[in-house]
């Protein structure tokens, strides 16, 4: 079955960089892509990019341009989401989830919490 | 960027009612519109895509219409497991922005 399975909760100061990972299994990991979604505390949905798992390609939402890196690595089926020079408003859940072309983002990881406190 | 404004912001609601939560989109998407539900706590879950297909194992009393830059979802006869946020998404061309959310809640 698909899984998407994230690493755990982190807390970062302000200022500094926040590396999450997604490790798929279940499926052929470079025939979809896979985008990366946030969620502040009480806050609705905020799409960040995607990345291509087979070329390695990327698109990025205009707010994190300059911020936010998104990286794969086939041989351990699993993608990365680094956002750097972190900010109190970058506090947020962080979801990856897998694009089913046609039919949407189909499976979703559980989540990392990233806090930002100094 | 496209931009996706839902409405209406918070919906309160009885069982068995029939809801509708409409979705615009700032340009033509198509019909590369998603329906997602949302519980407190936990990942979304993918409802309808492509405007008004319904994904395996939700419910016959979802389902999604429109095209372009309109969208609607709508619940036929409210449920207690419906009490959720909703969110649509544009994915088109390598993006995917989200609406702000739509809360329904018991009335």
């Amino acid at each position: 079955q698909v899984q998407l399975v994230q690493s755990g909760a982190e807390v970062k100061k302000p200022g500094a960089s926040v590396k999450v990972s997604c490790k798929a299994s279940g499926y052929s990991f470079t025939s979809y892509y896979m985008h990366w979604v946030r969620q502040a505390p009480g806050q609705g949905l905020e799409w960040m990019g995607i990345i291509n798992p087979s070329g390695g390609s990327t698109s990025y939402a205009q707010k994190f341009q300059g911020r936010v890196t998104m990286t794969r690595d086939t041989s351990t089926s699993t993608v990365y989401m680094e956002l750097s020079r972190l900010r109190f408003e970058d506090t947020a859940v962080y979801y990856c989830a897998r694009d089913a072309e046609e039919a949407a983002l189909d499976y979703w990881g559980q989540g990392t919490l990233v806090t930002v406190s100094s | 960027d496209i931009q996706m404004t839902q409405s209406p912001s918070t919906l309160s609601a009885s069982v068995g009612d029939r809801v509708t939560i409409t979705c615009r989109a700032s340009q033509s998407i198509s019909s590369w519109l998603a329906w997602y539900q949302q519980k407190p706590g936990k990942a979304p879950n993918l409802l309808i895509y492509k405007a008004s297909s319904l994904e395996s194992g939700v419910p016959s009393r979802f389902s999604g219409s429109g095209s372009g830059t309109e969208f609607t979802l709508t619940i036929s006869s409210l449920q207690p497991d419906d009490f959720a946020t909703y969110y649509c998404q544009q994915y088109n061309s390598y993006s995917g922005t989200f609406g702000q959310g739509t809360k329904v809640e018991i009335k």
